[in-house]
């Protein structure tokens, strides 16, 4: 059974504390591992598409990477403005177009 | 392009009411999908359709209704509201031509209380 789960649930940082957000994944065939970020009240917001094993993206402050089984999103020196929900989805290659998402990372920034 | 829209943002119901919440994208995509999100459970499929005509169930498609008679339109319909129908609602969209269309853009949600 394809599954996605992602750690921690919730995540506080102080302003410029640098940290990671892990997603491990079992689903048979890869096609894709995407990144969005949901802030409160809002729809996701895509930020990153992964495909293979050692590929890397960064966006600003965040850097997604993927492995067989996992995928980080690093943020490197945080901003308040970065707080919101970080959800993480996988896609197998016999499933046109269906996400599989986890439960999300909710990241909190302090100043 | 205002990409995804729904209608309404907020709706309350009645337990037995029926509904529909609508979606719409502007960007030409074949592939449209209904999520819901619930606390602690992550986003779930409810429905989806690869072009018009064509429809078929994601993991939770029990009282829900969909129907796809033009590309850019895929309403969602609720036959008889139930409190467990409680949820935020998500509509997505994306192209199917290839890895240059894999990303889903998703609407700003439909937030439904059935009372």
């Amino acid at each position: 059974e394809d599954q996605v789960t992602q750690s921690p649930e919730a995540l506080r940082l102080q302003e410029g504390e640098s940290s990671s957000l892990n997603c491990s994944y079992t689903v048979s065939g890869l096609r894709g591992l995407f990144w969005y970020r949901q802030d409160p009240g809002k729809g996701p917001e895509f930020l990153f598409t992964l495909y293979s094993a050692g590929e890397e993206k960064e966006k600003e402050r965040l850097k997604a990477t993927l492995t067989k089984k996992e995928s980080f999103l690093h943020i490197t020196a945080p901003k308040p403005e970065d707080s919101a929900t970080y959800l993480c989805a996988v896609q197998a290659l016999r499933n046109t177009g269906k996400l599989i998402f986890g439960q999300g990372t909710t990241l909190q920034v302090k100043p | 392009n205002a990409g995804v829209t729904q209608t309404p943002k907020f709706q309350v119901l009645k337990t037995g009411q029926s509904m529909t919440l609508q979606c719409a994208q502007d960007m030409n995509h074949e592939y449209m999908s209904w999520y819901r999100q619930d606390p602690g459970m992550g986003l779930r499929l409810i429905h989806y359709s690869v072009g018009a005509g064509i429809t078929d169930q994601g993991e939770v498609p029990n009282g829900y209704n969909v129907s796809r008679s033009t590309t850019e339109d895929f309403p969602l319909r609720l036959l008889s509201a139930a409190p467990s129908q409680t949820s935020v609602y998500f509509c997505a969209s994306r192209g199917l031509a290839g890895r240059e269309t894999d990303t889903q853009y998703f609407g700003p949600g439909t937030r439904l209380t059935v009372l």
